[in-house]
């Protein structure tokens, strides 16, 4: 069965520390990946996403994520973070098959301590 | 551009009645997906339009339902609510398949059924 999973549902870290946060996935097919962010009191907005090409991919503010095909990983990394990334992270995959699916991981809460 | 806009915000019903939400997407996007939200089950997709076309559905029973016009608006309909139904209705537009492009979510609307 298709799934996606996002093992931490809070992260606390402090203001200036690396983070990264955990999504796997479950498929037999092949997969397009995204996270979103939703930040306090706004609606969901795309971070980043992966469709081909290189399995590492980047956003404007600092986060990047890396496709492991082996280990159906999805893993967003970031090497200082800062207040303002205070927000609920979502890993999405979409499955490529017939059904054509996107399945959201249930989140993670980002707490940056100062 | 607008952004992607849900009406109304807010909507208070009973159990057994019906309600329809709307949902207008960013000028020029063709597609309209419809997601619940909820603190236990994070965000679940309901349903993906495509020119006027339903694409795919995800896992909820049949008195959820849904349309989209010719404009790329799109309504999603809940008939006979019940109280499992109290959730935050998200939508989302894109201009090419939910799968593969990036999502630009609405505000929501907030349903509670009493």
């Amino acid at each position: 069965a298709q799934s996606v999973t996002q093992l931490d549902s809070q992260v606390p870290v402090f203001e200036e520390a690396p983070v990264e946060l955990r999504c796997n996935y479950s498929s037999s097919v092949s997969v397009y990946l995204f996270w979103y962010v939703q930040y306090p009191n706004q609606g969901l907005q795309l971070l980043l996403k992966y469709l081909s090409g290189s399995t590492l991919v980047e956003s404007i503010n600092g986060f990047e994520a890396e496709f492991n095909k082996s280990q159906t990983s999805f893993h967003l990394r970031k090497p200082s973070v800062h207040i303002s990334d205070t927000a609920e992270y979502f890993c999405a995959v979409s499955f490529m098959n017939r059904d054509d699916k996107i399945i959201f991981g249930k989140g993670t809460r980002l707490h940056i301590l100062p | 551009k607008a952004g992607v806009t849900q009406t109304p915000r807010y909507l208070i019903k009973t159990r057994g009645q019906q309600v329809t939400l709307s949902c207008s997407p960013i000028s020029g996007h063709r597609s309209v997906s419809w997601y619940q939200q909820t603190p236990g089950q994070g965000l679940q997709f309901l349903f993906e339009y495509f020119s006027e076309t339903q694409r795919n559905k995800g896992n909820f029973p049949g008195r959820f339902s849904g349309r989209q016009f010719s404009n790329s608006r799109s309504e999603m309909n809940v008939s006979t609510l019940e109280l499992g139904d109290s959730a935050l209705y998200l939508c989302a537009s894109s201009s090419g398949l939910a799968g593969e492009d990036t999502q630009y979510f609405g505000p929501g609307t907030r349903l509670t059924v009493l």
